[in-house]
């Protein structure tokens, strides 16, 4: 597609049941971002794949949180055993290599955690 | 200190009034700056990349000064449509994620 997709666009989740995010870059974008953004209050970093290189993860908030992509591809995002404040809009971001161009974001998944 | 740093706001402002938002950054190894605007419930959009020697978009114009670790953004006779949060975005050094400012909400009032 042409651009950034995520799925699913909304998920309504019992507390500490596991859900998981996807996100489908843009072809051809070697960095991906995962970020969250709470109600009312700005983007919070969680973690960023570049290429092959180790992903850097200093931004997931507990051990509950993981995610994987698999080559410059598809990402998941796991969080484990939600809690109330995981409530969230989830976004991920693609750009390509370059440092000259900024990030292009999917629609989020608004994650909801009863 | 906090890595981007934005004006609080939020701006209201009445259609027409040109408006100014400021940013400014820790890290002076930075290599690339950026505004974004994100609407109500809506995922963040690039507006425009902020470029050294300035650049103009229509009635945007952004402004980058290095040795002041200062970006600014220019609206010019504002719309209805111009109201959103806009982030300031700073890239720091190669390979690592890029940073955004908590934002600062726009109202442009009939």
């Amino acid at each position: 597609g042409a651009g950034v997709s995520q799925s699913p666009s909304n998920k309504v989740t019992e507390k500490g049941k596991d859900v998981e995010l996807r996100c489908d870059p843009i072809s051809g974008h070697t960095a991906l971002y995962w970020y969250r953004q709470r109600l009312g209050q700005g983007l919070e970093f969680l973690i960023y794949f570049q290429g092959n290189s180790a992903p850097d993860k200093s931004g997931l908030p507990s051990d509950r949180f993981s995610a994987e992509r698999t080559g410059e591809s598809v990402s998941t995002l796991t969080i484990q055993r939600t809690q109330q404040e995981d409530s969230a809009v989830y976004l991920c971001a693609s750009s390509p290599s370059s440092l000259n161009y900024g990030y292009t974001f999917g629609s989020g998944t608004r994650l909801t955690v009863v | 200190r906090k890595e981007v740093e934005q004006d609080p706001g939020p701006f209201n402002v009445p259609e027409g009034a040109t408006v100014a938002f400021n940013c400014t950054y820790s890290n002076s190894a930075s290599q690339s700056f950026f505004w974004y605007r994100q609407d109500c419930r809506k995922e963040p959009k690039l507006l425009m990349s902020v470029y050294s020697s300035g650049n103009e978009d229509g009635r945007f114009t952004a402004q980058l000064n290095r040795a002041s670790q200062y970006i600014s953004l220019l609206i010019r006779d504002s719309k209805l449509s111009d109201s959103a949060t806009y982030l300031c975005v700073v890239s720091p050094e190669y390979g690592q994620n890029f940073v955004f400012g908590p934002g600062t909400r726009l109202s442009v009032l009939p």
